[in-house]
């Protein structure tokens, strides 16, 4: 089966705690996404990667880190830099850098801090 | 810049009535508009592409260039419609491709 997996599903974290969020995709997709989503506001891009070993900025990317190694994995760790990490992350894929056929997503990983 | 404006937080309607879930987008370029819609404890998916006209679960979406509008609508609303529904832009002159997202619209629809 095809597909975008992101693990775990549900993380806890204590205050200034590193922690990193796995996504694996096995769709031979040249881009993969990381977004954030809350009530109300969307989603909003963190990191992105239209490439191995190249990535860029989103719009809310302080207090997060990324690497693209691999074709398949997009890693993300959220710093204890980041002010206010408790949120819905959500990995995605496209087929190539420029978006045009849209994202396949993952189910997503909550984050809690405790 | 691009931007996405999805007006309507929380939209509700009664099962048969029509629906319609409002999208405008503010970009200078040539866009592709997307609809995505996320069921209670189910992964975000594609619902729509506006350059591939498709009808989806009775859905359709028109780009109207001269209102800048995007807007996602189906005659007959049904019950297992109810969900989360974001507009999505990317840019497709660019080589820097990403998707702006709307903040969404939950509908919900009543028996």
């Amino acid at each position: 089966d095809g597909g975008i997996t992101q693990s775990p599903k549900y993380l806890f974290r204590k205050e200034g705690q590193n922690v990193t969020l796995s996504c694996e995709q096995n769709l031979n997709h040249d881009a993969m996404y990381w977004y954030r989503q809350d009530p109300g506001q969307g989603l909003r891009l963190i990191y992105y990667s239209q490439i191995v070993n190249d990535f860029q900025k989103g719009d809310i990317a302080e207090g997060y880190s990324v690497s693209r190694e691999k074709k398949e994995s997009f890693p993300l760790t959220v710093t204890s830099a980041q002010k206010n990490p408790t949120a819905f992350y959500l990995c995605a894929s496209s087929i190539d850098g420029r978006a045009n056929y849209g994202y396949t997503f993952g189910s997503g990983t909550r984050l809690t801090v405790v | 810049a691009q931007r996405v404006t999805q007006p309507e937080k929380l939209l509700s309607v009664f099962k048969g009535a029509p629906v319609e879930l409002k999208c405008n987008y503010s970009y200078s370029g040539s866009p592709e508009l997307f609809w995505y819609v996320q069921y209670s404890r189910q992964r975000l998916q594609l619902l729509l592409r506006h350059i591939s006209r498709e009808s989806i679960k009775g859905f359709t979406a028109d780009l109207n260039k001269g209102e800048t509008s995007f807007h996602l609508k189906k005659p007959f609303a049904q019950e297992e419609d109810s969900a989360m529904y974001y507009c999505a832009l990317s840019d497709r002159g660019s080589t820097l491709g990403r998707l702006y997202f709307g903040r969404g619209t939950q509908l919900t629809v009543w028996p």
